[in-house]
């Protein structure tokens, strides 16, 4: 079974614009959850979608936001970039609903904000 | 909210020997914990995890612990190998939420020859 496939992996981008990520689910999962990964702040988590619904949210602001499709894939969106957004943004999957604990996880994508 | 400490940040060991890593957790209600392997440019790998209904879990080297009373829980990896060079990171969620891990600050393992 292929893993979880993220797009762009490297992505630079300027301060003010906008990006948007894609993420593709391992086949059959229908939880798709969206991680920000720095070395000041660590692993956390941004988001969680499940049936198109977002499920859970983390503590960040409304710049960043995601959405899910019919076919589970999803993507996130991060509006007027700031210099500390530069991060590896992660997306892990899991199988379904609230009994399926493990996630797995993308590559990520590296994102630079100049 | 939930507060993940893990311990130590670097560790060094021979190959063969055994690697220890240790989080405590903050939530009571939390109820699953896994461990993920990360090698540089990868993202994290599920290698193993607990449910807090479970006190000890095995895959051949690598064990995890629980102590739901102390509220902390190891990873265990014995006979080392080169290739388990990586940060380990523990983690942490709660029923209804399953999907929101808290994740440790992660532990740099290196196996020395």
């Amino acid at each position: 079974k292929a893993g979880v496939t993220q797009t762009p992996r490297y992505l630079i981008k300027t301060r003010g614009q906008q990006v948007t990520l894609s993420c593709s689910p391992i086949s059959g999962h229908r939880s798709v959850s969206w991680y920000q990964q720095t070395p000041g702040q660590g692993l956390q988590f941004l988001f969680e979608y499940f049936s198109e619904t977002q499920r859970n949210k983390g503590n960040f602001p409304g710049r960043f936001s995601g959405r899910q499709f019919s076919n589970s894939r999803s993507e996130m969106n991060v509006s007027t970039l700031e210099l500390g957004d530069s991060a590896l943004y992660l997306c892990a999957s899991s199988p379904s609903g609230q009994a399926s604990y493990e996630q797995y996880f993308g590559p990520g994508t590296r994102l630079t904000v100049t | 909210g939930e507060n993940v400490e893990q311990h130590p940040s670097t560790l060094s060991v021979q190959e063969g020997d055994s690697a220890v890593i240790k989080c405590t957790y903050s939530d009571s209600a939390s109820n699953y914990f896994p461990w993920y392997k990360q090698e540089l440019g990868k993202g994290p790998q599920l290698i193993i995890d607990i449910r807090s209904n479970v006190g000890e879990k095995k895959d051949q080297r690598i064990a995890v612990t629980l102590n739901k009373t102390a509220k902390h829980f190891s990873l265990h990896i014995t006979e080392t190998q080169p290739e388990d060079s990586a940060v380990y990171f523990c983690a942490a969620s709660k029923p209804g939420t399953a999907s929101k891990l808290t994740f440790g600050t992660g532990t740099r393992l290196q196996v020395t020859l």
